[in-house]
Formats: structure tokens, sequence, C-alpha cells
């Protein structure tokens, strides 16, 4: 059964920055396309960011561009997201989600989320 | 960006109600469409991928249909547990991206 566990949430200030980490355990992570999604205080899903199974290729969201890092540590099964010069609006629930069959893939597992909140 | 419109956004039913949600594309996805279901508090979990197949442990009374740009999804008989948001999205492009929602509630 695949588990995917999140942590590294939690309160920053506008500007500041954060890194989440995703813990994955029962599946081959090294061939496992891996994404970040989001969700902001009762609001619907966003996508944010994906990486392949290599890592050699990340896809981002227009609204985190250039602010978020999506990586992954095959040899610690552990996928992060680096997150920098936080706004208001990246308040949310992070979601690390399996992407199945690939990187344009759906999303087949999700971890819990773990929860980010932005003060301005 | 492909935009998905979910219908209606929400809908009020009772047990053992047949319910239908659907999910519009702006441009053609194929038959690239998963359904998600997500209770308070939860995460998301797949129902459906592929337009109609069933996710791992899905119930039957869950199903899928459609392609191109419109999609719907039934549930046959509406049980307790199936009180939640369903929510379409796309794979077909980059980003993937998800329809509004659809709460069903008593």
């Amino acid at each position: 059964e695949v588990q995917l566990v999140e942590s590294g949430g939690g309160l920053v200030q506008r500007g500041g920055s954060l890194r989440l980490s995703c813990a994955a355990s029962g599946l081959t992570f090294s061939s496992s396309a891996l994404s970040w999604v989001r969700q902001a205080p009762g609001k619907g899903l966003e996508w944010v960011s994906g990486i392949s199974g290599s890592g050699g290729v990340t896809y981002y969201a227009d609204s985190v561009k250039g602010r978020f890092t999506i990586s992954r540590d095959n040899s610690k099964n552990t996928l992060y997201l680096q997150m920098k010069s936080l706004r208001a609006e990246d308040t949310a629930v992070y979601y690390c989600a399996l992407l199945k069959p690939n990187l344009q893939g759906f999303f087949d597992s999700w971890g819990q989320g773990t929860r980010v909140t932005v003060s301005s | 960006d492909i935009q998905m419109t979910q219908s209606p956004s929400t809908l009020s039913a009772s047990v053992g109600d047949r319910v239908t949600i659907t999910c519009r594309a702006s441009q053609s996805v194929s038959t690239f469409l998963a359904w998600y279901q997500q209770r308070p508090g939860k995460a998301p979990k797949v129902l459906i991928y592929k337009t109609s197949t069933l996710g791992s442990g899905v119930p039957s009374r869950f199903s899928g249909s459609g392609s191109g740009t419109e999609f719907t999804l039934t549930i046959s008989r509406l049980q307790p547990d199936d009180f939640a948001t369903y929510y379409c999205q796309q794979y077909f492009n980059y980003p993937q991206t998800f329809g509004q929602g659809t709460k069903v509630e008593i």
C-alpha cells in the first residue's frame, strides 16, 4: 500500500520561506512521478508542481513559478517543495500525490496534507 | 490552460437517490478525465480515471462516462458515506486542472 506522509508546514510571515517534505513508502520511488497539490481554506484543489521519477523533468503552476522549487531524493524516498517569497494567497493545505501513469497523469494516492499559513 | 466547469455546485439528495454530476472542459481532453471524492478534513481520493475506470476499492455504484468536452459522474444509489465534495480533473494537457467541485449534501 502506498503511503505518503507530508511534513514541514506551519506559520510563516509574508516574504518568508518554508520547505515541505513528503516521505513515501510502498512504491518504487525512483520510478514514480510525484506532485504537490494545494487547497486554500474553503476552496478547491489547485495543482502546484510535478516532478518525474528521475527528477529531470519538473513543471510548475504559473502562480508559483520562480518562487517554488520541487525536488526529490531518491535515496531517501522523499519529495520536497521549497517555497520562497511566500504570499498570503499561498496559505493552504499542501498535499503530496502520486501521479499515474506518468508525470502527465491523474493523482492516484494522496498524503494527509500539511498546512501552511502565511501571515501578513 | 484548460478550464473545467462542474454543475451543479451544490446538490441536495437523499440516501438511495441516483445522482449525476456534470463536468465540462473548455476544449477536448479526449478521455483523460478523473473524478475525486473529498470528505471534510480529509485528503481527496480517486474514484474514477480515464473517464470510466474505477479506482482501487471503489464501489460499483460509482460510474463515469463521456469524452471530449462533456463528462458525467453517476452515483447509482447514494449511501451515507457518499455525502462529500466531488472534483473532476483533466490530465490531457499541462497544467492538470480541476473543476471547482460539487458538494453533495443531505
